[in-house]
């Protein structure tokens, strides 16, 4: 168990929807990522946040939001899904400013139907 | 340009045998990190093993070795004494740049592993 906890596991939904996706970090940490994992894009960066700031975008669509309360968990919003959103969205945690290791949560498999 | 390249899609193993898992990177930042993870079918990322730049010492995790090749930018998965649980796909990982500067990892795109009884 890496201390990170997303939910939901699962997540079936239509197309045109909006989802929101859980993360709580593993006690102490500060920083959070989101990945996004498809079989055609592999491993995707989306966006780091730092003690409630945003720190990094990679690779997201304006259609995803973030963000990361005072409590740390951080919340990853999908809106007007399309059938290519459906993969497994993994969140992380890391307690150093810097990634020196970084745990992740067990995912969360969307599948946009 | 591919920034972590794995050559091997898949790789076959007998149990307690020992083997090797290729990564190779590409970065002309002099400040950087390696990563390995290991995801089983059931889909969770498990963090193996990390090597900085600066780190004089390839990186060792109980059964997990680093061999870290900085003039052939290589960082390569050791697995010693392979067990049926190892079967998984594993992810070699880099983060660019010093701790505290850019955040993120850029994954390959991962070696499937099968350990044979």
């Amino acid at each position: 168990d890496s201390g990170v906890t997303q939910t939901p596991k699962h997540l079936i939904t239509a197309t045109g929807q909006r989802v929101t996706l859980r993360c709580s970090p593993r006690s102490g940490d500060l920083s959070v990522y989101w990945y996004q994992q498809s079989l055609d894009q592999g491993l995707q960066f989306l966006i780091h946040y730092y003690n409630g700031e945003e720190r990094a975008k990679g690779n997201i669509l304006e259609r995803f939001s973030a963000q990361q309360f005072p409590d740390l968990h951080s919340e990853l919003n999908l809106s007007s899904l399309e059938l290519g959103d459906s993969a497994l969205y993994f969140c992380a945690s890391s307690s150093t400013r810097g990634v020196t290791e970084a745990f992740f949560g067990q995912g969360t498999r969307l599948t946009v139907v | 340009a591919q920034k972590i390249t794995q050559t091997q899609p898949g790789m076959f193993v007998q149990e307690k045998e020992a083997v090797t898992l290729d990564c190779t990177y590409d970065t002309s930042d002099p400040s950087y990190g390696l990563f390995w993870y290991k995801q089983p079918s059931s889909g969770e990322m498990i963090f193996l093993i990390y090597q900085g730049s600066y780190d004089q010492q390839n990186a060792t995790e109980g059964r997990y070795s680093l061999n870290f090749q900085k003039a052939r930018k290589s960082a390569n998965l050791v697995i010693s004494a392979s067990q049926l649980g190892d079967s998984a796909m594993y992810f070699c990982a880099m983060r660019e740049g010093p701790q505290g500067g850019s955040e993120k990892l850029v994954f390959g795109k991962g070696t499937k592993l099968t350990v044979n009884p």
